[in-house]
C-alpha cells in the first residue's frame, strides 16, 4: 500500500464529454505527477505539480488540466473526450525535499471513451 | 533524461535469483538510476533507485557498473508474485524548480514460473 488513493476506479464516457479524476496523496507529500498509460505500453508523463503550482508538463494538448489543493490531494481534467484517451490514468505522489524525489503511485483510474 | 535499454522479456525459476539488466550508455553524472515493476493491472511500484554505489533493500540489490552505463536489478530469491513488468528508468533528481518526471520505456515482462 502506497497510501495513495484514486477515484473513480474505473469511468465510462462518451466522446467530445469532460471528466475529472481524483487523486488523495500520501500524507506529507507535496508533489503530484499525472501519467497516461495506453494498453500495452508503459505509462506516459502528463504533468506535474508542486505546491499547487504546475511544474513541468508532457506533450499532452491543453484539454488536460490539472489542479492541486493545499492538502495536496489532485485533479486531472480532461475536456472534450477523444476515444484515444482510453487508458489507465495513473497519479503519483512525492515528496520533493533536498533533490529526493521517489513517487508512489496509486492504483490508477480506468477510462474508457465511447 | 538518458534512454535505456532492456530486453523484453525474461524466464525465471521459482526461489531462483532474477538478475535484469538495463544499458543506459548515455547517462548522465548527475543522472539516477531507478526501478519500478507494474503487475498487471495496478499501478508502478517503486523498487530501488541509486547514482553509482550499489544498493540494496528488502525487496532487491541494484548492481551499477563503474562507467555507469548499465546497471543489474537483482532479486534474489524470486517468487511467482515477482512476475511483473519491469522498468529501468534514468532521471535528474527532482530539486528547486526542475521537475522529476519519469520516462518509461516498454520495460522487461518478468516470468517466474513453478
Amino acid at each position: 500500500e502506497t497510501g495513495v488513493t484514486q477515484s473513480p476506479t474505473h469511468l465510462i464516457k462518451t466522446r467530445g464529454q469532460q471528466v475529472t479524476l481524483r487523486c488523495s496523496s500520501q500524507s506529507g507529500h507535496n508533489t503530484v505527477s499525472w501519467y497516461q498509460q495506453a494498453l500495452g505500453q508503459g505509462p506516459q508523463f502528463i504533468f506535474q505539480y508542486y505546491r499547487e503550482e504546475e511544474n513541468g508538463r508532457g506533450n499532452f494538448p491543453p484539454r488536460f488540466s490539472g489542479l492541486q489543493f493545499p492538502n495536496y490531494s489532485s485533479e486531472l481534467n480532461v475536456n472534450a473526450l477523444e476515444l484515444d484517451d482510453s487508458a489507465l490514468y495513473l497519479c503519483a505522489s512525492s515528496l520533493t525535499s533536498g533533490g529526493k524525489n521517489i513517487q508512489y503511485f496509486g492504483a490508477g483510474t480506468r477510462l474508457s471513451v465511447l | 533524461d538518458a534512454k535505456t535499454t532492456q530486453p523484453p522479456s525474461m524466464d525465471c525459476a521459482e526461489g531462483r535469483a532474477a538478475n535484469l539488466p538495463c544499458n543506459h550508455s548515455t547517462i548522465s553524472g548527475n543522472e539516477y538510476v531507478y526501478w519500478y515493476r507494474q503487475i498487471h493491472s495496478q499501478g508502478p511500484q517503486y523498487i530501488i533507485h541509486g547514482l553509482k554505489n550499489n544498493e540494496t533493500n528488502e525487496m532487491a540489490s541494484l548492481i551499477i557498473t563503474e562507467d555507469r552505463k548499465s546497471s543489474t536489478l537483482i532479486l534474489p530469491h524470486a517468487t511467482l508474485r515477482d512476475t511483473a513488468v519491469y522498468y529501468c528508468i534514468v532521471r535528474v533528481n527532482a530539486g528547486g524548480t526542475s521537475y522529476g518526471k519519469l520516462t518509461f520505456g516498454q520495460g522487461t515482462i518478468l516470468t517466474v514460473h513453478p
